[in-house]
């Protein structure tokens, strides 16, 4: 089994329309990310979470919101989908203790389209 | 200006072939480097850390230029498996401790 999984893989939305997407991991590890993916841009970083009680905003928050529900789960918000979020999105986690938590494990992506 | 560049390709070339990729990055407090692939449609997963004195694994080698704010990855004896895109990611100093990711050099090794 995975250790980073991410639902739904793949979501076509309309503009306006709230999503969330999820993520969930096996790997004990403390510290969780989203970032999105475009051609030609890399990834880039939305927003990250060292514990449950810590959010901390990336390079490109707005437009987007995140709950840590637990230290095993962490989910994106889109309150109202616009086209321009139509990306690939990838869950990623790592482990301070591991190497000051240098390694990230990413999950397999979701792949959303806002029409 | 972008804080991490990369040539995004793509690079083709043979099996057998040794071909290197440069990735330079803005903030000279940049503390970590690593060498990231991404297969085609999958997830980024670390190849290999980049250290000063630069380093191998395998059919790969690993270079830091810290003066010239430059890090290159070298594959020799190129395999069909290693086609995937090459992301640099760099690490800068703070308490948060972000990766910065290059948008990637696209690799196709040919038969």
């Amino acid at each position: 089994d995975a250790d980073v999984t991410q639902t739904p893989r793949n979501r076509i939305t309309k503009t306006g329309k709230r999503i969330m997407l999820e993520c969930s991991q096996t790997k004990g590890h403390d510290r969780m990310y989203w970032y999105r993916q475009d051609p030609g841009l890399g990834l880039r970083l939305i927003y990250y979470s060292f514990d449950v009680k810590d959010i901390n905003k990336g390079e490109i928050s707005d437009g987007y919101s995140v709950s840590r529900q637990a230290q095993a789960k962490f989910s994106l918000s889109l309150e109202s989908a616009i086209p321009n979020q139509t990306a690939l999105y990838f869950c990623a986690t790592s482990d301070q203790n591991r190497d000051s938590g240098k390694e990230q494990f990413f999950g397999p992506g979701t792949r959303l389209t806002v029409l | 200006r972008k804080e991490v560049e990369q040539d995004p390709g793509p690079f083709n070339v043979p099996e057998g072939a040794t071909v290197a990729f440069n990735c330079t990055y803005s903030n000279s407090a940049s503390q970590s480097f690593f060498w990231y692939r991404q297969d085609c449609r999958k997830e980024p997963k670390l190849l290999m850390s980049v250290y000063s004195s630069g380093n191998e694994d395998g059919r790969f080698t690993a270079q830091l230029n810290r003066a010239s704010q430059y890090i290159s990855l070298l594959i020799r004896d190129s395999k069909l498996s290693d086609s995937a895109t090459y992301l640099c990611v760099v690490i800068s100093s703070g308490s948060a401790r972000q990766l910065t990711f290059g948008s990637g050099t696209q690799l196709t090794v040919l038969p």
